[in-house]
């Protein structure tokens, strides 16, 4: 079993469309986590950190639950910019680096 | 500021060579890391270099070595390439302070073993 799980997608949404993504994580003891966003063959980058509270930035919301090892991220108003894959990432504070799921691509159509 | 660079972008090798892939970060950051990341798989970690003068191994080292030439620059380097090898490798770098910082990522390079 994969430390971090994602449902692969694709997830095809029109503009405007309210999407989520969910993630899983296997190792307790997982203390911090991400989203990153990954263009196609490009390198990945931070979109935003999980916290327990849940946060939010803008249009993305973030939330962790911790008691099912579940992670998600949700995206309002989507636009055609967010067509990504997002890599949903758990740290590893044994090795200081990330494990991160395989990604959920999406793709936003006009 | 150039951020993660690496070189080559781009390489095909044969089995059985052997090459090395430049990583230098120009953040002052004190660890750095590679990683591979192969259809379907996400990254995965080769190694890790917490700091200047340290390395570790990571969840699929075999195959590679690396050097944490300085603070700036870690490489990777295959003795005798395999196919199971072609990948696309990324370098990272992150300041760690005794909690998460973010890592900056490299723009990849992509291998090909034929």
């Amino acid at each position: 079993r994969k430390e971090v799980e994602q449902d692969p997608g694709p997830f095809n949404v029109p503009e405007g469309a309210t999407v989520a993504f969910n993630c899983t994580y296997s190792n307790s003891a997982s203390q911090s986590f991400f989203w990153y966003r990954q263009d196609c063959r490009k390198e990945p980058k931070l979109l935003m950190s999980v916290y327990s509270s849940g946060n939010e930035d803008g249009r993305f919301t973030a939330q962790l639950n911790r008691a099912s090892q579940y992670i998600s991220l949700l995206i309002r108003d989507s636009k055609l910019s967010d067509s990504a894959t997002y890599l949903c990432v758990a740290t590893d504070t044994g090795r200081r680096a990330l494990t991160f799921g395989s990604g959920t691509r999406l793709q936003v159509q006009p | 500021n150039a951020g993660v660079t690496q070189t080559p972008k781009f390489q095909v090798l044969k089995t059985g060579q052997s090459m090395t892939l430049q990583c230098a970060q120009d953040m002052n950051h004190n660890s750095m890391y590679w990683y591979r990341q192969d259809p379907g798989m996400g990254l995965r970690l080769i190694y890790y270099s917490a700091s200047e003068g340290t390395t570790d191994k990571g969840e699929v080292p075999n195959g590679y070595n690396v050097s944490r030439l300085n603070k700036r620059e870690f490489s990777l380097r295959l003795e005798s390439a395999a196919p199971s090898q072609t990948s696309v490798y990324f370098c990272a770098s992150s300041e760690w302070t005794g909690a998460y910082n973010e890592q900056f990522f490299g723009p990849g390079t992509r291998l090909t073993v034929l």
